[in-house]
């Protein structure tokens, strides 16, 4: 199985400030890699697909990058509502195996 | 509007068995593989089962395996997860998604764009 590790497991921030959560699979994935965003008692919302791709309607200040094991969520300037929990997920296997990583919280400092 | 709503979920005794049932509207149901997700309290995101769009193909984690059936009813526009023998370990809210897909540089990506509200099973005696 595919393995997705998170880092960090928790970040503090303010609003504005630009910030940069990790993923880094255990094996490649090329861009086969989604974010998602969840917030307490809510199910979890799609950021991003494909690595790089913004799902409709979320905000122009989320962007992914990577591809292969490294990849990257950046929020350009914090808004209050972006503090919640940040989870990855590869779709790369063939078994519909899409594992997830262990999740960021975000916190307001 | 893409709709899905989970039911089903409640308090059940280890060892014992429950169906979850997720409605599906809004979309072609019959088109798309389905997938349960479910997430302890106060944990992560678990990756749990998974079906093709025609039920022709199912996966299972490992946690589950032997234990949950998945299924769907692409005549009714639902999807199902049949779990017995439930341990306390599999408390739970339970989330079905819908298995969203994009083409893109020549291949397809997979991602789950709708998810459910979520349904809780509780274990305890």
């Amino acid at each position: 199985d595919i393995q997705m590790t998170q880092s960090p497991s928790s970040l503090s921030a303010s609003v504005g400030d630009r910030v940069t959560i990790t993923c880094r699979a255990s094996q490649s994935i090329s861009s086969y890699l989604n974010w998602y965003q969840q917030k307490p008692g809510k199910a979890p919302k799609l950021l991003i697909y494909a690595a790089s791709s913004l799902q409709s309607g979320v905000p122009s200040r989320f962007s992914g990058s990577g591809s292969g094991t490294d990849f990257t969520l950046t929020i350009s300037s914090l808004q209050p509502e972006d503090f919640a929990t940040y989870y990855c997920q590869q779709s790369y296997s063939t078994s519909y195996m899409y594992t997830f990583g262990q999740g960021t919280k975000l916190e307001i400092k | 509007e893409v709709q899905l709503v989970e039911s089903g979920g409640g308090l059940v005794q280890p060892g014992g068995s429950l169906r979850l049932s997720c409605a599906a509207s809004g979309f072609t149901f019959s088109s798309y593989a389905m997938h349960w997700v479910r997430q302890a309290p106060g944990k992560g995101l678990e990756y749990v089962s998974a079906i093709s769009s025609n039920g022709g193909s199912t996966y299972y984690a490992n946690s589950v395996k032997g234990r949950f059936t998945i299924s769907r009813d692409n005549s009714k526009n639902t999807l199902y997860l049949q779990m017995g023998s439930l341990r306390a370990e599999d408390m739970a809210v339970y989330y079905c998604a819908r298995e969203g897909y994009y083409y893109g540089s020549g291949s397809y990506y997979f991602s789950f764009d709708y998810w459910g509200q979520g349904t809780l099973v509780t274990v305890s005696s």
